[in-house]
């Protein structure tokens, strides 16, 4: 099994749908994150969930909702995007959420119309 | 501004040669430095990593090496190989999770 698992790995949008991403690891981490990566910018943080609560929201508008239900898991609801939100959405996972290797998934690839 | 900058965006060498590829940091506070490597339809995969604590660490063909006082550090790949050809992004901390990362070099090893 894939450590770090994302799905849909596509997802097309318009600006009126709700949709959700779905991120599942495998390797007993305890800290999940979502990061966003636009063309041609660095990975921003969007959200940080240690042992289910959140611990981060880097100012990410309200459009982005994150749950997580359990360590294993995390989603980001997606509603009433933009354009400009269109990108690559990575989850990654690590040990704690302290200085420690983050491992990603594949991550999906939004564009919204 | 950019705290983590790879000026590089494409790196070409021939297989059997050393690839180095470099990452500059403004944040005099970073302590802790990563290395990925990601493949076209993949994620980020971990490659290496170096604390401010030493200057160099190895793993294999993989070395990176830390120059403080520069706020630079290298990664380098003895020898290159082509399923090395890859985008490699360097990531630096000051002390927490949150990362910040460069805009990747791409490289291409050639055969």
């Amino acid at each position: 099994e894939t450590g770090v698992t994302q799905t849909p790995r596509h997802l097309v949008m318009g600006m009126t749908n709700k949709k959700s991403l779905k991120c599942e690891q495998h390797l007993g981490h305890n800290a999940m994150y979502w990061y966003k990566q636009s063309a041609k910018k660095p990975l921003e943080l969007m959200f940080v969930y240690s042992l289910e609560e959140r611990v981060e929201n880097n100012s990410v508008p309200s459009r982005f909702s994150p749950e997580c239900p359990n360590s294993s898991h995390l989603f980001l609801h997606l509603h009433t995007l933009q354009p400009e939100d269109s990108a690559l959405y990575l989850c990654a996972s690590s040990q704690e959420a302290l200085v420690d290797i983050q491992y990603f998934g594949a991550g999906t690839r939004l564009s919204v119309l | 501004d950019q705290q983590v900058k790879q000026n590089s965006p494409s790196l070409r060498v021939q297989e059997g040669r050393i690839s180095i590829l470099n990452c500059d940091y403004t944040n005099s506070m970073f302590d802790y430095f990563l290395w990925y490597k990601k493949y076209p339809a993949e994620g980020p995969t971990f490659l290496i990593s170096i604390s401010s604590i030493k200057d160099k660490n190895e793993d294999g063909r993989f070395t990176v090496f830390l120059n403080k006082s520069a706020k630079h550090l290298s990664l380098h790949i003895v020898p290159s190989q082509p399923g090395d050809s890859a985008v490699y992004f360097c990531a630096a901390s000051a002390g927490t999770y949150k990362y910040i990362f460069g805009t990747g070099t791409r490289l291409k090893v050639l055969a």
